[in-house]
């Protein structure tokens, strides 16, 4: 079972924009949607984005999706305080698995 | 609203088997299927299988084929995943989280499962 690869970590000061890559391969990212979980310590992973680059209802418009080809990326913009947290990047793989990427640490410093 | 609560933590010891549940309300059970999903210690998630709420059909990662069973009683509207032959590094939280496919829009609380002589 393969996984996707994301930095292990990210940082940036209040209001600054943060940038976190997910690389994937063809038989994931390349041929279906990739969605983003935020993990706050201590609590279950919530629903970031879905559909490559769609935010359900509450998620603020701060946090917006990409995907291009095999890679997608996911972008906090006006970094608050509260966003510090693990992100991971999930798709669906052709092999019928779920696929999570290693996550990424963002701290806010 | 939607919720899905686990059972609570466990301890188990190698070669045991552990039963977690999750019980689902604020929706139709057999509308959603039920995925699982644990998280190790210190670690990222990994995607465990699903199970269909309504005909009960399965798909288990590979590297639990024969180990992991999932099941669901829709009188109770009540997933359970049991893990046997249990490993050191099967200590985890494990969650429960609701549908067969991304993305898992809801999931429960969590379930730490210790594995420890």
């Amino acid at each position: 079972q393969s996984v996707l690869t994301q930095p292990p970590s990210a940082s940036g000061t209040p209001g600054q924009r943060v940038t976190i890559s997910c690389s994937g391969s063809s038989s994931n990212i390349g041929s279906n949607y990739v969605y983003w979980y935020q993990q706050l310590p201590g609590t279950a992973p919530k629903l970031l984005i879905y559909r490559n680059n769609q935010r359900p209802s509450g998620v603020p418009d701060r946090f917006s999706g990409s995907k291009s080809g095999t890679s997608a990326s996911l972008a906090i913009s006006g970094l608050r305080s509260e966003d510090e947290a693990d992100y991971y990047c999930a798709a669906w793989d052709d092999s019928l698995s779920g696929i999570f990427g290693t996550g990424t640490k963002v701290t806010v410093l | 609203q939607v919720q899905l609560v686990q059972s609570g933590a466990e301890v188990k010891k190698p070669g045991a088997s552990v039963k977690v549940s999750c019980k689902a309300s604020g929706y139709t059970f057999t509308s959603y299927g039920i995925s699982w999903v644990r998280q190790a210690p210190g670690q990222g998630l990994e995607w465990m299988g699903w199970i269909s709420a309504y005909n009960g059909n399965t798909n288990y990662a590979q590297k639990l084929q024969g180990r992991v069973t999932m099941t669901t009683d829709t009188s109770t509207s009540t997933a359970y995943m049991e893990l046997r032959s249990l490993r050191s590094d099967d200590t985890a939280v494990y969650y429960c989280a609701r549908g067969t496919t991304l993305p898992f829009d809801y999931w429960g609380q969590g379930t730490l499962v210790t594995v420890s002589s």
